[in-house]
């Protein structure tokens, strides 16, 4: 099955610098990546998707790059600010089955 | 538009009990799927219904079942509670047209002593 990596487990950033987080997949046939932001006690929110026909996408300060022959993804958030502050988990989707990697713990420093 | 809800918010078992959770969709949505989340990790893919059938399943026992009803509203039920069954169990919903997009529900955390 579908094994998905991300890195860091912990990052912390100054207010207004960048925040790279980084997943790797196993499954070639997986063809959907989705971004979800996680806050203390609260549902995963969706926050930018990227399916496998495209390379990058852009929503405002966040960024999403998929790499098909080399099977990773990575989340750009730009000009962080506290309310970034969150655990953001990657995803990769094949046949309905989404496979979450064990997330991201980013803190951001006011 | 009401979105993806979940009951009961919180649950308190003992080992051996059996417990059903509830999920209804977000408003046009047709598809549930289920999810554990144990603490400090990413949520675990247990199954997906669509059409009250179970259509994908993850690396779950037998002892955890679902149902789907006509309205699309869905049951996870989990059968001989053991304590590594404590997890916070979510919801997610998606229309079958763009089935990939899911969205969650806030979750039901179930507690098993």
């Amino acid at each position: 099955g579908e094994n998905v990596e991300q890195h860091p487990s912990t990052l912390s950033v100054q207010e207004g610098d960048s925040a790279v987080i980084k997943c790797t997949y196993s499954d070639s046939a997986s063809n959907y990546f989705p971004w979800y932001k996680q806050e203390l006690g609260k549902r995963p929110q969706l926050i930018i998707d990227i399916r496998s026909n495209v390379g990058e996408k852009k929503d405002q300060r966040i960024a999403v790059t998929l790499n098909k022959t080399a099977k990773h993804f990575s989340l750009h958030i730009t000009e962080t600010q506290p309310e970034d502050s969150a655990v953001y988990f990657c995803a990769a989707v094949n046949n309905n089955d989404m496979r979450f990697g064990a997330g991201t713990r980013l803190t951001v420093k006011p | 538009d009401a979105g993806v809800t979940q009951s009961p918010t919180h649950l308190i078992k003992t080992r051996g009990q059996q417990v059903t959770l509830r999920c209804s969709p977000k408003s046009g949505h047709d598809t549930v799927s289920w999810y554990q989340q144990a603490l400090g990790q990413g949520p675990q893919f247990i199954f997906q219904y669509y059409e009250e059938e179970e259509r994908q399943r993850g690396n779950f026992p037998d002892r955890f079942s679902g149902h789907q009803f006509p309205n699309y509203s869905s049951e996870l039920n989990v059968n001989a509670l053991l304590l590594g069954d404590s997890a916070l169990y979510l919801c997610a919903s998606s229309w079958t047209g763009s089935t990939d997009t899911q969205y969650f529900g806030p979750g039901t955390r179930l507690t098993v002593l």
